[in-house]
């Protein structure tokens, strides 16, 4: 099993709706939660970080966490089509000293 | 406020070479990170430096390593380049040792071995 799991993708919305990515993780000890934006070719940029149950917003994204379903997702409210990129969700494993574990990403597309 | 900068952008090699590539941590950042991307794969973590010293290092062969300077600066170092090794390399920083902090990647490092 992977530590953490993501669907692929791609996931198509139209443009105006709601975005809802997620992904799991396998160790419950895991701490601190991170969803990045990766447009192709450029690097990952930081979204949102969430470290406690329950949901965290900023702007048009909400995170949200559950771990006693080992559970993170991301919502993008308004989905624009500058949100088209791929999503990683980043976990920090429990005694694995600030290294972070992603997963293997979803691709969003937007369409017009 | 300045990013996490790398150089640089793009390096060619050839097999058997060796390749540094460099990296500036966001200012008061002391953590710097290193991870792999190769195409069609995850990000994989390499290594982790923070205060000068080696704090964790992932599943990569020895012929992988770097170092920390005094100003937080980092280099990674891939000594007999293999096919293989083609990739993005990403550098991240963060503050301090505090496990949860997020961390800031840079524009990375496209290695490409000929």
């Amino acid at each position: 099993q992977k530590e953490v799991e993501q669907n692929s993708g791609p996931l198509s919305v139209p443009e105006g709706a709601i975005a809802s990515l997620n992904c799991t993780y396998s160790d419950r000890g895991s701490q601190s939660f991170f969803w990045y934006r990766q447009y192709s070719g450029k690097s990952p940029e930081l979204i949102m970080s969430i470290y406690s149950n329950g949901d965290k917003e900023d702007g048009r994204f909400t995170a949200q966490l559950n771990k006693a379903s080992q559970y993170v997702s991301l919502l993008i409210r308004d989905s624009q089509p500058s949100d088209s990129a791929t999503y990683l969700c980043a976990v920090i494993v429990a005694g694995t000293a600030s290294k972070l574990t992603f997963g293997t990403g979803t691709r969003l597309q937007v369409t017009l | 406020e300045a990013g996490v900068t790398q150089s640089p952008t793009h390096l060619i090699k050839t097999r058997g070479q060796q390749a540094t590539l460099r990296c500036s941590p966001i200012s008061g950042h002391t953590s710097v990170y290193w991870y792999q991307q190769a195409l069609g794969l995850g990000l994989q973590f390499l290594l982790w430096y923070d205060e000068g010293e080696e704090r964790n290092r992932g599943n990569f062969p020895p012929r992988f390593s770097g170092r920390q300077f005094p100003n937080y600066s980092s280099e990674l170092n891939v000594n007999a380049l293999e096919l293989e090794d083609s990739a993005l390399y990403l550098c991240a920083s963060s503050l301090g040792q505090i496990s949860n902090q997020p961390q800031h990647f840079g524009d990375g490092t496209r290695l490409s071995i000929l």
